[in-house]
């Protein structure tokens, strides 16, 4: 069974950093794209990033460009999130998901349960 | 970027309704949507990829439709755990998107 936990979220301050980490099991992690996507209270899905299984080629949000840097450790099996220089509008339920396929578009298939990071003084 | 604008945002029916959602892009994006239904404080659920194929272990009422910049995710028979937000996304280009959301509730 695919599992995907997230870790890492909580209370920063304005400036501030997290870094947040996605368990992955129940299947190849190395053969996978992965993404985060996150969903500020009572809004909609946001796309964040987008790593291949190679971790090679990295894409990102321009909101969050420059500031959040997408990673994976494949002999871990574990996704990263490393958020700088946090603000009040990264305060979100953050998600890590798989994607469908081992080729194709970033169609996800699995979704973890998220981790709240929230942005106040 | 491509922006998705889904309609309704919100929807009121009955059980065994049938109910559509529309999804409309800012550009043509070939079949390249997905639709995830995402019940309160859960991660979203893959129903429908490549626009058109359902996903595993989705139930058959479900089903979707469309090309290029418009899209559809019909619920044939509306069944009490239907009940969630539904929302489309376009893979054919990053920055991915996601559509605004459709809240599906009991009338």
């Amino acid at each position: 069974e695919v599992q995907l936990l997230e870790s890492g979220g909580g209370l920063a301050q304005p400036g501030g950093s997290l870094r947040l980490s996605c368990a992955a099991s129940g299947f190849s992690f190395s053969d996978y794209g992965m993404t985060w996507v996150r969903q500020a209270p009572g809004k909609g899905l946001e796309w964040v990033s987008s790593i291949t299984k190679g971790g090679d080629n990295i894409f990102y949000a321009a909101s969050v460009r420059g500031r959040f840097s997408n990673s994976r450790d494949n002999s871990k099996n574990t996704l990263y999130l490393q958020m700088d220089s946090l603000r009040a509008e990264d305060t979100a339920i953050y998600y890590c998901a798989k994607k469908l396929a081992v080729g194709g578009r970033d169609q996800l298939d699995h979704w973890g349960q998220g981790t709240l990071v929230t942005v106040s003084s | 970027d491509i922006q998705l604008t889904q309609s309704p945002s919100f929807l009121s029916a009955s059980v065994g309704d049938r109910v559509t959602i529309t999804c409309r892009a800012s550009q043509g994006i070939a079949s390249y949507l997905a639709w995830y239904q995402q019940k309160l404080g859960k991660g979203p659920k893959l129903l429908i990829y490549s626009a058109s194929t359902l996903q595993s272990g989705v139930p058959s009422r479900f089903s979707g439709s469309g090309s290029g910049t418009e899209f559809t995710l019909t619920i044939s028979s509306l069944q009490p755990e239907d009940f969630a937000t539904y929302s489309c996304q376009q893979v054919n280009s990053f920055p991915l998107t996601f559509g605004g959301g459709t809240k599906v509730e009991i009338k």
